[in-house]
C-alpha cells in the first residue's frame, strides 16, 4: 500500500463540470502539497495545507487531518484545466514530500 | 525570487556514458535541495536532499550520485548510466520545514 494514495487515476469531464480529486495518506504530515503537472513535464505548485481549506481562483483545496484526507475541487472547469495533478505529503520527519501517482484530467470542450 | 534553473531539459546518451545534471538555484541562502525522478507511468520518487553544502542523503540505492558543491548548486552524476536510468529528473528547493516548493522545469533522460 503506497503512503500517499489519490484516486481517480485518469478523470475526463466536460468543459464546465465540477471536478473533485481524492488524496489519502497515511504518514505524519507537516503540510499537504497539490502539484499540476502539464504534458512537457513541468511541475507547479498549486496548494500547500496543514489545515482547513485554501483558495485560488476556480481551485479550492481541503484537508482533513483527522481523516488523513485532503481533496481538489476545480470548479466550472476548462479545457486548460487538463493536467495531472499530484498530491504530496511533507512528512514531519524533514521536508522530504512523499508523492501520490497524480490523476490525469482531462477536459473536453 | 525562488527561482530554480535546471538543464538541460532532455538528453539522449548511450548506455554506460556518464551524466551530469545541473540544478543552480536564486532567493534565499541555505535552501534544502532535492533530486527527484518520475519513470515511465510511475510517480515521483526522492533520490537525494541536501540541507548545506557537502550534505548530501540518499533515499534510493543506485547508479547515480549527487553533490552540492555550493550553497545554490546542486548536481545529479553518474559514472555509467544504465537503461533504466531513463526518466524524468526534477530538481526542487525549500527554504525549510512548512515553506512551499519550487520546481525545476525538469530534465527529460532518455538512455538508449
Amino acid at each position: 500500500k503506497n503512503e500517499v494514495e489519490q484516486s481517480p487515476q485518469n478523470l475526463t469531464a466536460q468543459e464546465g463540470e465540477f471536478i473533485t480529486i481524492n488524496c489519502s495518506y497515511s504518514v505524519g504530515i507537516s503540510a499537504l502539497h497539490w502539484l499540476q503537472q502539464h504534458p512537457g513535464g513541468g511541475i507547479v505548485s498549486l496548494f500547500m495545507l496543514s489545515s482547513g481549506k485554501k483558495k485560488h481562483g476556480r481551485l479550492i483545496a481541503t484537508i482533513n487531518i483527522q481523516e488523513k484526507h485532503s481533496s481538489l475541487h476545480i470548479t466550472a472547469s476548462h479545457p486548460r484545466d487538463s493536467a495531472v495533478y499530484i498530491c504530496a505529503a511533507e512528512e514531519t520527519s524533514g521536508s522530504r514530500l512523499t508523492f501520490g501517482e497524480g490523476t490525469q484530467l482531462t477536459v473536453n470542450p | 525570487s525562488q527561482t530554480i534553473h535546471q538543464w538541460p531539459a532532455t538528453l539522449v546518451q548511450p548506455v554506460g556514458s556518464p551524466l551530469s545534471l545541473e540544478c543552480t538555484v536564486e532567493g534565499t541562502s541555505n535552501p534544502n535541495l532535492y533530486w527527484y525522478r518520475q519513470a515511465a507511468g510511475r510517480g515521483l520518487q526522492l533520490l537525494f536532499y541536501s540541507v548545506g553544502i557537502g550534505q548530501i542523503s540518499s533515499e534510493v540505492p543506485q547508479n547515480l550520485s549527487a553533490s552540492r558543491p555550493q550553497d545554490r548548486q546542486f548536481i545529479l552524476s553518474s559514472k555509467k548510466l544504465l537503461l533504466s536510468d531513463s526518466g524524468f529528473y526534477l530538481c526542487a528547493r525549500t527554504t525549510g520545514r512548512n515553506y512551499g516548493y519550487t520546481f525545476g522545469s525538469g530534465t527529460r533522460l532518455t538512455v538508449v
